[in-house]
């Protein structure tokens, strides 16, 4: 059965602050890995991760992947108080269907 | 484009109704999804279908069933309302002719069975 494995659940930091969000997987025939932000209300896509594609940056945030080890990281520096929410760390199936780890919860004082 | 759209955003159902939650894409995907998602947990798949008059169960399909006559519209239907059903429903798209998995989320629909 494939498996997204999220840690840590939750992280509180304070602004300026840098963080990295970790997720593991064990999955059968790998295609991509994405990572989702979610505040209160539907998933919004961050970066999507694949075999030709294993680091990706936008800003603030950025993500690596490696398929060796079966992992990937999602680092948030100089964190703002809008960078609150869970964070989402998916598999891509074959089928096209997602697997969603639980989530990190980051809560982001001033 | 709107995107994916959802109806409606909370229902409230007593257990043993039943009720349609709607999902509308005008992105002309072939691919839409449905999640539900309990509270601190991540979605999961309930049925997903890969074109215009075929679906297939996903995670957790017990309890719901869906059809797609159109590649607009992918509605789910709850026959017998159970506790265990209240939770947030996500509807999503994807357009399987652009290399990768993003998928595209409607706001959610807010179910409470009591």
């Amino acid at each position: 059965e494939d498996k997204v494995v999220q840690s840590p659940l939750s992280l509180v930091v304070h602004e300026g602050d840098t963080v990295t969000l970790n997720c593991s997987y064990e999955v059968t025939n790998f295609r991509s890995l994405l990572w989702y932000k979610q505040e209160k209300k539907a998933p919004t896509f961050l970066f999507m991760l694949t075999s030709s594609g294993i680091e990706k940056k936008s800003g603030r945030l950025s993500s690596i992947l490696d398929k060796k080890e079966l992992f990937s990281i999602l680092n948030i520096t100089a964190t703002q108080t809008g960078d609150s929410a869970v964070y989402l760390c998916v598999y891509g199936g074959s089928q096209g269907n997602l697997i969603f780890g639980k989530g990190t919860k980051l809560s982001v004082k001033p | 484009n709107a995107g994916v759209t959802q109806t409606p955003k909370f229902r409230i159902l007593k257990i043993g109704q039943s009720m349609t939650l709607q999902c509308a894409q005008d992105m002309n995907h072939n691919y839409m999804y449905w999640y539900r998602q309990d509270p601190g947990m991540g979605l999961k798949l309930i049925y997903y279908s890969v074109g215009a008059g075929i679906t297939d169960k996903g995670e957790v399909p017990n309890g719901y069933n869906v059809s797609r006559s159109t590649t607009e519209d992918f509605p789910l239907r709850l026959e017998l309302a159970a506790p265990s059903q209240t939770s947030v429903y996500f509807c999503a798209s994807r357009n399987d002719r652009v290399l990768g998995n993003e998928q595209f989320f409607g706001p959610g629909t807010r179910l409470t069975v009591l």
